[in-house]
């Protein structure tokens, strides 16, 4: 079965700090996608970022950046110059047969001032 | 801003009772899916639609759940006889599928359940 483990539930970092939060996935597939997203106290769901598997190259948006091991199916999301507005749920979530997202249980995540 | 919109955001409601929920997708966007959240956990899949057409369910929408999006704009997840188990956050994303390309999934704010 293709699932997801985020196995850290939660995690704090000091303002300004770099933060990595873990994902594993297991899939029989070679060309897919897998994304982080960001779920803030409001609760509205937000892309964070999204990586194709067929490229090599990590993605990176801003101060979000990832390191995607496609053969230890391992995408973990780091977070550089933390900011107190970075403090949320994050998800790591892999598109089961291009349709529906299946979810990592979320990694809660902590910034201190 | 032309996001994903959800209607109500809340909904307290007695076990028994029906209640329906609206989700209206990016305008542009093809595909609408249904998920439910509980507390502390990420979301799972329930349905998703491509147009108007019902394309997956999940084995967690029971006989009690429909879904429907009957022009390919909006779409409805009713629940009957609501159970206290049936209490979560239900979120609804819709994203552009073109041929193998797929496109971001962009998530609504949700419409919380109470059932008393």
């Amino acid at each position: 079965a293709q699932t997801v483990t985020q196995s850290q539930p939660e995690m704090s970092v000091q303002e300004a700090e770099t933060v990595t939060l873990s994902c594993t996935y297991d899939t029989s597939e070679s060309d897919y996608y897998l994304f982080w997203y960001k779920q803030p106290p409001s609760r509205q769901m937000i892309l964070v970022i999204r990586q194709e598997a067929y490229k090599q190259q990590n993605a990176t948006e801003n101060r979000f950046s990832v390191n995607f091991q496609k053969a230890a199916k391992s995408f973990s999301l780091k977070i550089s110059d933390s900011q107190l507005g970075d403090a949320a749920m994050y998800f790591c979530a892999y598109p089961l047969r291009d349709n529906d997202m299946r979810f990592g249980a979320g990694t809660r995540l902590t910034v201190k001032p | 801003d032309t996001g994903v919109s959800q209607n109500p955001r809340h909904k307290i409601t007695k076990r028994g009772q029906n209640v329906t929920f609206r989700c209206d997708p990016i305008s542009e966007h093809n595909r609408l899916y249904w998920y439910r959240q509980t507390l502390g956990q990420g979301p799972e899949f329930l349905t998703y639609f491509q147009n108007e057409a019902q394309l997956e369910k999940s084995r967690l929408l029971s006989d009690r759940f429909s879904a429907e999006r009957p022009k390919g704009s909006f779409s409805t997840l009713e629940i009957q006889r609501t159970e206290q188990g049936d209490s979560a956050m239900y979120l609804c994303a819709s994203s552009l599928r073109s041929g193998r390309i797929l496109d971001t999934q962009y998530f609504g704010p949700g419409t919380r359940l109470t059932v008393l």
